[in-house]
């Protein structure tokens, strides 16, 4: 199995542009989870997905849209990049809402914005 | 709100045992421990649940100390594979939908 896979692995964009990230799981979990990692911060949550048809706000979620597509994809959209969004991404999933589930990361996306 | 881990970075040499601590203001139901090695994704160790647990595996332990809303992992006789960068994550909800808080890490460097 694949796991959580996670596209691109590398992003540079401009400052405005637009990009989604991708990810998707063949675990068939319930819950995804976005973070973002930054130097000295740990991960911090942006979105989540408790299941599918729905989404909710982490701690960070100003400058981003989630979808989910689907069970097994979440993305996440940036509608206009700013510096401060440089960053790693990494998507996450888990069996359900149960607090004794444990996380599966995709690698992340490393994406800088200029 | 975020956990508190300490010490921000450790360094040892192989053989040697280390703790990393993680603490929150809020009461806890559970706590996770990840590592991660530079330039990979977060890998899960163990789950921790309120009522004292303490699990291992390997040389690698935990406890949970739900009363004073703590958690230590202990590193036994540490090998050169255990560096990286350890994390906790808490969860503060045991109903309904809860997510995972991480703290910002403990660096673990283990040398020859």
């Amino acid at each position: 199995n694949a796991g959580v896979t996670q596209t691109p692995k590398f992003q540079v964009l401009k400052t405005g542009q637009s990009m989604t990230l991708q990810c998707a799981q063949d675990m068939n979990h319930n819950s995804m989870y976005w973070y973002r990692q930054d130097p000295g911060m740990g991960l911090r949550l942006i979105y989540y997905s408790a299941s599918e048809g729905t989404t909710d706000k982490g701690e960070v979620p100003n400058g981003y849209n989630v979808s989910r597509l689907n069970k097994r994809e979440f993305s996440l959209r940036l509608e206009s990049a700013a510096p401060s969004q440089t960053s790693v991404y990494f998507c996450a999933s888990r069996i359900g809402q149960a607090t004794r589930e444990k996380l599966f990361f995709g690698s992340g996306t490393q994406l800088s914005v200029l | 709100q975020q956990p508190v881990q300490s010490p921000q970075a450790v360094i040892l040499r192989e053989g040697e045992d280390a703790v990393i601590n993680c603490s929150s203001s809020k009461a806890l139901y559970s706590v996770h421990w990840y590592r991660q090695k530079h330039g990979e994704a977060p890998v899960f160790l163990m789950i921790l649940l309120k009522g004292g647990e303490q699990k291992g595996h390997d040389k690698i332990s935990a406890s949970f100390n739900e009363k004073k809303q703590q958690s230590s992992l202990y590193l036994t006789a540490s090998q050169l594979s255990y560096s990286g960068t350890y994390f906790c994550g808490t969860e503060i909800h045991d109903s309904g939908y809860s997510t995972l808080t991480f703290g910002k890490g403990t660096m673990l460097l283990v040398s020859p």
